[in-house]
């Protein structure tokens, strides 16, 4: 089955400045990408997702690019605000094993 | 739209017993699937119907189950509940099966004790 890794587990960062949280998988069918944000005691959102056929996609200050041959995305959050505070997941799907996550990565947004 | 729903939000069970969990999908979705949370383990595939179907199923123990009725409303059941069945259960709903956007429910919090 797929494997996702996720890292860094723990990534503090000054507000303002530039995030990156980054994952790799197993499994070259998987071809959808998405990745959720959790706040505490909230359940996950969809925040961001690429599809196989696309390399970069960006949405205001987030951004997700992946590189299929060497098998892994990322997340990129730009100008970082508190509010970006959370845990953040990645996951991957496309076979029959629903989306297979990544441990996550608590994101901390230092004043 | 109304967005996924799930009851109820937390249950508290002594081990052995069973327990069902419920799951109401966003309006025209018709794919559901359920995942356990644990802070050890992380998120974790239970499974996902579609059409009253199970199509997929993660690498659970048969205590696990679920069913989905026509309304696509989804259930889920753990039978004979152990300490480590305590966990936060996540399902979420798609318009259709693999590769599309899911959207998550706010969860049942599950304790055995």
């Amino acid at each position: 089955g797929e494997n996702v890794e996720q890292h860094p587990s723990t990534l503090s960062v000054q507000e303002g400045d530039s995030a990156v949280i980054k994952c790799t998988y197993s499994d070259s069918a998987s071809n959808y990408f998405p990745w959720y944000k959790q706040e505490l005691g909230k359940r996950p959102q969809l925040i961001i997702d690429i599809r196989s056929n696309v390399g970069e996609k960006k949405d205001q200050r987030i951004a997700v690019t992946l590189n299929k041959t060497a098998k892994h995305f990322s997340l990129h959050i730009t100008e970082t605000q508190p509010e970006d505070s959370a845990v953040y997941f990645c996951a991957a799907s496309g076979g029959a094993d629903g989306l297979t996550f990544g441990k996550g990565t608590h994101l901390i947004i230092q004043p | 739209k109304a967005g996924v729903t799930q009851t109820p939000r937390y249950l508290i069970k002594t081990r052995g017993q069973q327990v069902t969990l419920s799951c109401s999908p966003i309006s025209g979705h018709r794919s559901v699937s359920w995942y356990q949370q644990t802070p050890g383990q992380g998120l974790q595939f239970l499974f996902e119907y579609f059409s009253e179907t199970q199509r997929n199923k993660g690498n659970f123990p048969g205590r696990f189950s679920g069913r989905q009725f026509s309304n696509s409303r989804s259930e889920m059941n753990v039978s004979t509940l152990e300490l480590g069945d305590s966990a936060l259960y996540l399902c979420a709903s798609s318009l259709a099966l693999e590769a599309n956007e899911q959207f998550f429910g706010p969860g049942t919090r599950l304790t055995v004790l």
